[in-house]
């Protein structure tokens, strides 16, 4: 079975401050893992995916295998990035995720 | 386009009544997800639909909850004789095939009295 977790429920940093927001997953396949991020009052929206090695907003995670772990890390962060930050992994076929139960970023002017 | 609609966007019901949750996928999208998500816990996975097949409902509840995608018309999740457990938020997602990113809609927050 699939799991994946995130430790913190709630981090608050100050605006400038370095972000990451941890998440570990345990999944016997090869994992394709995701971070999902819902902004005040709007739906939920994929912010990166670990295949993509991309950097969005700033934001960038790479996925550790041997510490099975896929944080999220921002180097100064922002007010605007104030949200609640899910990670997800993607189950064998389809697109049924696994989430994480979030993480409530708060960035202080 | 305008993503995916769900509505209502709230639901009260009392205990004992049927919930019906409706969701319109993007534009050109067949596959369907259901997720719900209970107070301070994460979303959890509960069906996925193509048009008029169920593909997947490992997560849903064995009795009272169904959920069907016809061929015309929006996605309808049934929830029958609530109870005050299934008060939630229950969000949809849409793609347009079981490999492609899946968009959310904004939720329908059901409270059960």
């Amino acid at each position: 079975a699939q799991r994946v977790t995130q430790p913190e429920k709630l981090l608050s940093v100050f605006k400038g401050a370095p972000v990451e927001l941890k998440c570990n997953y345990s999944y016997s396949g090869s994992p394709e893992l995701f971070w999902y991020v819902q902004y005040s009052r709007q739906r939920l929206q994929l912010l990166l995916r670990h295949i993509s090695r991309e950097s969005i907003k700033g934001f960038t995670a790479d996925l550790n295998k041997g510490e099975t772990s896929f944080h999220l890390k921002k180097p100064f962060a922002q007010e605007e990035d104030s949200a609640m930050y899910y990670c997800a992994l993607r189950r064998d076929a389809g697109n049924m995720l696994t989430f994480g139960g979030g993480t409530r970023l708060m960035v202080k002017p | 386009n305008a993503g995916v609609m769900q509505n209502p966007r709230h639901l009260v019901r009392r205990r004992g009544q049927e919930a019906r949750l409706r969701c319109s996928p993007m534009k050109g999208h067949s596959h369907v997800y259901w997720y719900r998500q209970l107070p301070e816990e994460g979303l959890k996975f509960m069906v996925y639909l193509q048009k008029e097949n169920i593909i997947d409902e490992s997560g849903m509840p064995k009795e009272r909850f169904s959920a069907e995608f016809p061929k015309e018309g929006p996605s309808i999740l049934r929830i029958q004789q609530v109870v005050r457990g299934d008060s939630a938020a229950y969000f949809c997602a849409s793609s347009l095939t079981g490999a492609t990113e899946a968009f959310f809609g904004q939720g329908t927050r059901l409270t059960v009295v």
